[in-house]
């Protein structure tokens, strides 16, 4: 079974508006770690945000926000207010408890002016 | 400046000619780990590092070498190279307590013919 899993390999979204990503996961461990990173044309991995399996609240970072269902397995980037500057290559990532890290396939995210 | 640096950059080789893709972080992390980016895939943990002399498999080790004889290097080496190798590379590292913030590398694009 995939332990990650992005159903969306494409996404619009108007400037300004918000859009979701999904990602769903897979683990048996209690302890993990969920992640969204960006990857834009230029091909850099860049960091966005982080969500604890312990965690109580949603992590929240600037524009980006995470919709972490606990018995779901899900951890939705939310990214409010689009940008050009995030159209880019979308991944989410999970880290479970023996520090082994998993990575989905990707949402390519295009914003529409 | 903190930062994780790959060498070379781009390389194009031939089947069974071994190759060292070396992989530097001056921010005294104690995790290391190597990633493949394929089209559709998204990204695979080859093999990570928890710390000088202590190296794991990830999800896809076959065809690869690592070593970790110093904190601030971990080299991947390809010792019989093929061409399903060819592939985008990833050296990545981070603090043995905020593995959240996984600093990557700029990859390095290899080709194997």
């Amino acid at each position: 079974a995939q332990k990650i899993t992005q159903t969306q390999p494409g996404m619009f979204v108007q400037e300004k508006e918000a859009v979701t990503l999904d990602c769903t996961y897979d683990t048996s461990d209690p302890s993990y770690g969920l992640f969204w990173y960006k990857q834009p044309s230029s091909g850099e991995m860049i960091f966005l945000i982080y969500q604890g399996s312990y965690d109580q609240q949603n992590a929240t970072e600037g524009r980006y926000s995470l919709n972490f269902q606990k018995a779901r397995k899900s951890a939705n980037l939310v990214i409010s207010a689009s940008q050009l500057g995030d159209s880019a290559m979308y991944f989410c990532a999970m880290r479970e408890g023996s520090n082994q890290f998993y990575f989905g396939t990707g949402t390519s995210l295009t914003v529409i002016p | 400046e903190a930062q994780v640096t790959q060498n070379p950059r781009y390389l194009i080789t031939v089947t069974g000619k071994k190759l060292t893709v070396t992989c530097s972080q001056n921010m005294n992390h104690e995790y290391m780990s190597w990633y493949r980016q394929d089209p559709g895939l998204g990204l695979r943990q080859i093999y990570y590092s928890m710390n000088v002399e202590v190296t794991d498999k990830g999800d896809v080790p076959e065809g690869y070498k690592v070593s970790r004889k110093e904190k601030r290097n971990f080299p991947l080496i390809l010792e019989s190279p093929s061409p399903n190798q060819t592939s985008l590379y990833f050296c990545a590292s981070s603090s043995g307590t905020r593995y959240n913030e996984q600093f990557f590398g700029p990859g390095t694009r290899l080709t194997v013919l």
